[in-house]
């Protein structure tokens, strides 16, 4: 079954060490993963994708398939970067594969 | 432009009463989801269309909920009755569709809070 788990409800960092938000999944094929981020007052919208490889706002994500994780990094926290991350995932069968979404981690940055 | 807009933004009834969401996508965007999200989770898949047809409500309590987009744009979400355990946020979303690729980004609503008690 297509699963998305985030073991850290909670994440507080101080500002300028690093963070690492962790995803692991289990799914039976070749999965798309993504990384959603709901700031505070804000809709939910997508941060990044492992397939387009890049790095936004500063953070970056590797897929592990062995590991089955997808954990999203940034080297330095700032305190914009407190907010409700997602992890997510997709099938990559068909267009319709819909998304799974993990239960989301809080990271709140310490001034 | 406006985004994914959803009204009402928040809604509390007696549980046994009807409720209604809507949806207004962005424009273009073929694609239409409508999710619940519960406290403490990510957003769950009640629905999906492509235009005016549901290609995935499998998730859907068809008991109590129901859906449509009539003309393949706006959209709205039904309960009746509600329960207890509907409160939730309703979050809408929508994506420019098969066309567009393998994944289409999917685009949220500002989601309507609803409180049954």
């Amino acid at each position: 079954a297509q699963r998305v788990t985030q073991p850290e409800k909670l994440l507080s960092v101080f500002k300028g060490a690093p963070v690492e938000l962790k995803c692991n999944y289990s799914y039976s094929g070749s999965p798309e993963l993504f990384w959603y981020v709901q700031y505070s007052r804000q809709r939910l919208q997508l941060l990044l994708r492992h397939i387009s490889r890049e790095s936004i706002k500063g953070f970056t994500a590797d897929l592990n398939k062995g590991e089955t994780s997808f954990h999203l990094k940034k080297p330095f926290a700032q305190e914009e970067d407190s907010a409700m991350y997602y992890c997510a995932l997709s099938g990559r069968k068909t267009s319709y594969d819909k998304v799974i979404f993990g239960p989301g981690t809080s990271l709140s940055v310490i001034p | 432009e406006a985004g994914v807009v959803q009204s009402p933004r928040y809604k509390i009834i007696e549980k046994k009463q009807p409720v209604a969401f809507w949806c207004n996508p962005i424009s273009g965007h073929n694609t239409l989801y409508w999710y619940r999200q519960n406290l403490g989770q990510g957003p769950e898949l009640l629905i999906r269309y492509e235009n005016e047809e549901a290609v995935d409500d499998s998730q859907l309590p068809k008991d109590r909920f129901s859906a449509e987009r009539l003309k393949g744009v706006d959209s709205t979400l039904k309960i009746q009755p509600a329960e207890l355990g509907d409160s939730a946020v309703y979050l809408c979303a929508s994506s420019l569709g098969l066309a567009s690729g393998i994944y289409n980004e999917q685009f949220f609503g500002p989601g309507t809070r609803l409180t049954v008690l």
